[in-house]
């Protein structure tokens, strides 16, 4: 099992431009979710997902979209890239929310 | 208010010397989960504590669950440069969005 994968590993923008970060799981889990990590305030949840085709927000989803179309894709979108945005964004699965969260190795964005 | 606080932010200590990490809940804790994340790198599960009194062990690291349910400590015994990183709590306050994070404690271990 290749567990959480996220891709790309690292990325730069310039400001308003948009993008997609992928995470893909293949341990059939039901629950995904997306955080940004950075520096002084920790994991924020961004959105989250409990199942294919039901999505909702975190505690920060201003500035980002996702979608779940399949049990093991969770895109991030970002439409219009903003400095405020840079940070590393990690995605995590598990089977149910309350669960033991897989994360995924992150990815490192900075925005210009 | 912050809904889980971790203690100490961030801590160095010398090689051979035992460190304890705080993690408090303003709320019960339904299930409490421990994290070591490496720089640069992803988040590595350590362990869940779930009962109230619970206690876990693996190699020099211990976690436990006071019996309140409100608060875990993480403590390391005779610690090495191995176990140098960001170690993170995670918690399961009932919500239905997942885990709740504290901010973390940096640790750095002086050789």
């Amino acid at each position: 099992n290749a567990g959480v994968t996220q891709t790309p590993k690292f990325q730069v923008l310039k400001t308003g431009q948009s993008m997609t970060l992928q995470c893909a799981q293949d341990m059939n889990h039901e629950y995904m979710s997306w955080y940004r990590q950075d520096p002084g305030m920790g994991l924020r949840l961004i959105h989250y997902s409990v199942g294919a085709g039901i999505t909702d927000q975190g505690e920060v989803p201003n500035g980002y979209n996702v979608s779940r179309s399949t049990t093991e894709d969770f895109p991030l979108r970002l439409l219009s890239a903003a400095p405020s945005q840079t940070s590393v964004y990690f995605c995590a699965s598990s089977r149910k929310p309350y669960n033991e969260q897989f994360f995924g190795p992150g990815t490192r964005l900075t925005v210009l | 208010s912050q809904e889980l606080e971790q203690s100490p932010q961030s801590l160095i200590v010398q090689e051979g010397k035992n460190l304890t990490i705080n993690c408090t809940s303003s709320k019960t804790l339904y299930g409490l989960y421990w994290y070591k994340q490496k720089y640069g790198e992803g988040l590595i599960f350590l362990m869940m504590l779930q009962k109230g009194g619970e206690e876990k062990s693996h190699e020099k690291i211990t976690a436990k669950l006071d019996e309140k349910k409100q608060q875990s400590s993480l403590h390391i015994t005779a610690s090495q440069p191995s176990h140098a990183g960001i170690y993170l709590c995670g918690a399961d306050t009932g919500g239905a969005d997942g885990l709740t994070f504290g901010k973390g404690t940096h640790l750095i271990i002086q050789p």
